[in-house]
């Protein structure tokens, strides 16, 4: 059974970086897509985007100057940067298995989530 | 504002059945790009429901069906249980955006 765990601090100042880890047991990370997926307070969820094994991306334009994904295959876990945080920011944070065809895929399944609030 | 259109609430009672739409665009639904439903029961991570506009992952029961007509989709929901209320949100790709897009996300009431 496939588990995603994300990973990382809860609290961030305005302007630091986001840095989260997840970490996949019971699949390899050289197989599928691995995707962030975000969800403010009380509101809907955002892609933010994802990447494969090779390193090969793809992100959500309204956040491509800030991102920066990575995967360690070793380890088999996938990672998520975002420069200069504000407070829009703030959100429960998903990492997920995109099961990518083509183009165009489904999430499944999904981590528990971390909650990332940005304040000063 | 969310590229996929949702209803923000539905309700219903024991044992009825409910859709919730989920209305997009030229480039997304509309151009042919398949359809995915996801519940979200409170405090909890999203679950796959449906995906390819009509398929159940193992384990999920056949009260929850999906369509997909034009550039708009549906869920249904048959013989409604307390259990089921959650929020439900749709998700598809869109060209114009390169990647995924979510509906707005629909509250399920179960009255």
């Amino acid at each position: 059974q496939v588990q995603l765990q994300e990973s990382g601090p809860g609290l961030l100042k305005p302007s630091e970086t986001l840095s989260l880890t997840c970490t996949v047991s019971g699949d390899t990370i050289s197989s599928y897509y691995w995707s962030w997926i975000r969800q403010p307070p009380g509101k809907a969820l955002e892609w933010i985007g994802y990447i494969d094994y090779s390193g090969s991306s793809n992100y959500n334009p309204s956040l491509r100057s800030r991102i920066t994904m990575s995967v360690d295959t070793s380890k088999n876990q996938f990672s998520l940067n975002l420069r200069s945080v504000t407070a829009a920011d703030t959100a429960m944070y998903f990492c997920a298995r995109e099961n990518i065809y083509g183009v165009e895929g489904w999430f499944d399944p999904w981590g528990r989530g971390t909650l990332v609030t940005v304040s000063s | 504002q969310s590229v996929l259109t949702q209803p923000p609430s539905v309700s219903g009672a024991p044992g009825q059945r409910v859709t919730i739409s989920c209305t997009g665009g030229g480039s997304n639904i509309g151009a042919g790009y398949d359809v995915h439903w996801y519940q979200q029961l409170p405090g909890t991570a999203p679950k796959l429901l449906i995906y390819d506009n009509y398929n159940r992952p193992s384990g999920v029961p056949d009260r929850f069906s999906g369509s997909k007509s034009g550039t708009s989709a549906s869920l249904a929901i048959t013989g409604l249980q307390a259990e089921d209320e959650a929020d439900y949100y749709c998700q598809s790709y869109d060209s114009s955006l390169s990647g995924s897009v979510f509906g707005g996300g629909t509250k399920l009431t179960v009255l």
